[in-house]
């Protein structure tokens, strides 16, 4: 069975500006979620999805937006960067479970 | 407040011997306990996951123990390589509705050569 994969891997990207990252998870796992990754801070949970809906959220700005498709493809979008975002951005996925598996994540930079 | 409390925050040790990390939670109602292995820059892969009546689960030269009294678990790895210098987190997971993960901060083992 694939695992969980995250595209772009890296990203560099202007202060203001907007980004959109994707994660696919494991086929058949309907539960996806998000966190961001700081040397200082450890993970943070943004948000999970659940068949489209989103099901729980952390405490991050209305800038963080994310979504989730009908394959259980989830989006995750920053708007507006501020240099604080740059981070690494992990995708996890679940079966609805206690399980969490996670994706190799996406290297955001922004300068 | 749900926390989990990761120590030493880092840690360095010569290749060949053993060494044990430590996390210690409030988590309440816990579920499990996971402990991850993250390479820099790459995503977490779990190692173990122990529930509430298991105490001890190995993986290789890995050895998770838990002790849901004391609210206490360690990682004791044996033997060390090189290729065990990265992050270790242990994450709590308490069901509330659905269920939620607290994460440590982790530790960072560096294996000197």
């Amino acid at each position: 069975k694939a695992g969980v994969t995250q595209t772009p891997r890296y990203l560099i990207k202007t202060r203001g500006q907007q980004v959109t990252l994707s994660c696919s998870p494991i086929s058949g796992h309907r539960s996806v979620s998000w966190y961001q990754q700081t040397p200082g801070q450890g993970l943070q949970f943004l948000f999970e999805y659940f068949s489209e809906t989103q099901r729980n959220k952390g405490n991050f700005p209305g800038r963080f937006s994310g979504r989730q498709f009908s394959n259980s493809r989830s989006e995750m979008n920053v708007s507006t960067l501020e240099l604080g975002d740059s981070a690494l951005y992990l995708c996890a996925s679940s079966p609805q479970s206690y399980e969490q598996y996670f994706g190799p994540g996406t290297r955001l930079t922004v300068t | 407040k749900n926390q989990v409390e990761q120590s030493p925050q880092s840690l360095i040790i010569l290749e060949g011997k053993n060494c044990t990390l430590q996390c210690n939670y409030t988590v309440s109602p816990f579920s499990n306990l996971r402990w991850y292995k993250q390479d820099t820059g790459r995503g977490p892969v779990s190692l173990t996951i122990m529930t509430f009546s298991e105490n001890t689960k190995s993986n290789g030269r890995y050895t998770a123990t838990l002790d849901a009294d004391t609210k206490q678990s360690s990682l004791h790895i044996t033997a060390s390589q090189l290729s065990d210098s990265a992050s270790y987190i242990c994450v709590v997971s308490f069901l509330s509705g659905t269920y939620k993960y607290i994460f440590g901060t982790g530790t960072r083992l560096k294996v000197l050569a």
